[in-house]
């Protein structure tokens, strides 16, 4: 049970380069979120989606974009990259009954040049 | 505005010296407040869920408690294996799934 998968681990971008975050889960989960942890601050809300062709804006969403074609997968697109960007990306499902506890993938570190 | 404030920033234990750490939180309602740990490296890996005051969890070393205004993540007799920082979130119940988290503490358990 691979949980939730993140690819690549890391990359390294120039600024005004476009590139997208994999993330794929096995759970079978509704939900799905991708979240951004810069030093000093907490782990921040980007996009989010509570079931395929749905998606919505988190709390710093400018810069991002998402899809949710299917239940497993949820790519975060990068459009046009900056500096600002930089940070440690994660996915994290759940289930929308229950205790709606997330699952965490491994993250993927960006840096922009 | 929602916040979530974890206290201390960092910890450093002997092993076997117990402490606990804490997550105060001042936000418009609240529907769960969750513990996780995270490895260096790794993604938040989930510890535990409280849903009212007076509620407490426990699992293995480690014991979560809810207040009205703040919870507390209890460690008796931590191991070094129990270093990692641990996050606190929040769960509003203005909408599914919105978690404020803190920033962490970081906890070093020394042999």
């Amino acid at each position: 049970n691979a949980g939730v998968t993140q690819t690549p681990k890391f990359q390294v971008l120039k600024t005004g380069q476009s590139m997208t975050l994999q993330c794929a889960q096995d759970m079978n989960h509704e939900y799905m979120s991708w979240y951004r942890q810069d030093p000093g601050m907490g782990l921040r809300l980007i996009h989010y989606s509570v079931g395929a062709g749905i998606t919505d804006q988190g709390e710093v969403p400018n810069g991002y974009n998402v899809s949710r074609s299917t239940t497993e997968d949820f790519p975060l697109r990068l459009l046009s990259a900056a500096p600002s960007q930089t940070s440690v990306y994660f996915c994290a499902s759940s289930g929308i009954s229950g205790a709606n506890v997330l699952t965490f993938g491994a993250g993927s570190r960006l840096t922009v040049l | 505005e929602d916040q979530v404030t974890q206290s201390p920033e960092a910890l450093r234990l002997q092993e076997g010296e117990s402490s606990s750490l804490n997550c105060s939180y001042t936000v418009s309602g609240l529907r769960g407040l969750f513990w996780y740990r995270q490895d260096p490296g790794k993604g938040p890996e989930f510890l535990f869920t409280l849903y009212s005051a007076g509620e407490e969890k426990e699992k293995e070393r480690l014991k979560a408690t809810l207040t009205k205004k703040e919870s507390f993540l209890h460690i008796t007799a931590p191991k070094p294996e129990d270093s990692a920082t641990y996050l606190c979130a929040v769960q509003l119940n203005t909408g599914f799934q919105k978690l404020v988290f803190g920033t962490g503490t970081r906890l070093l358990v020394s042999p």
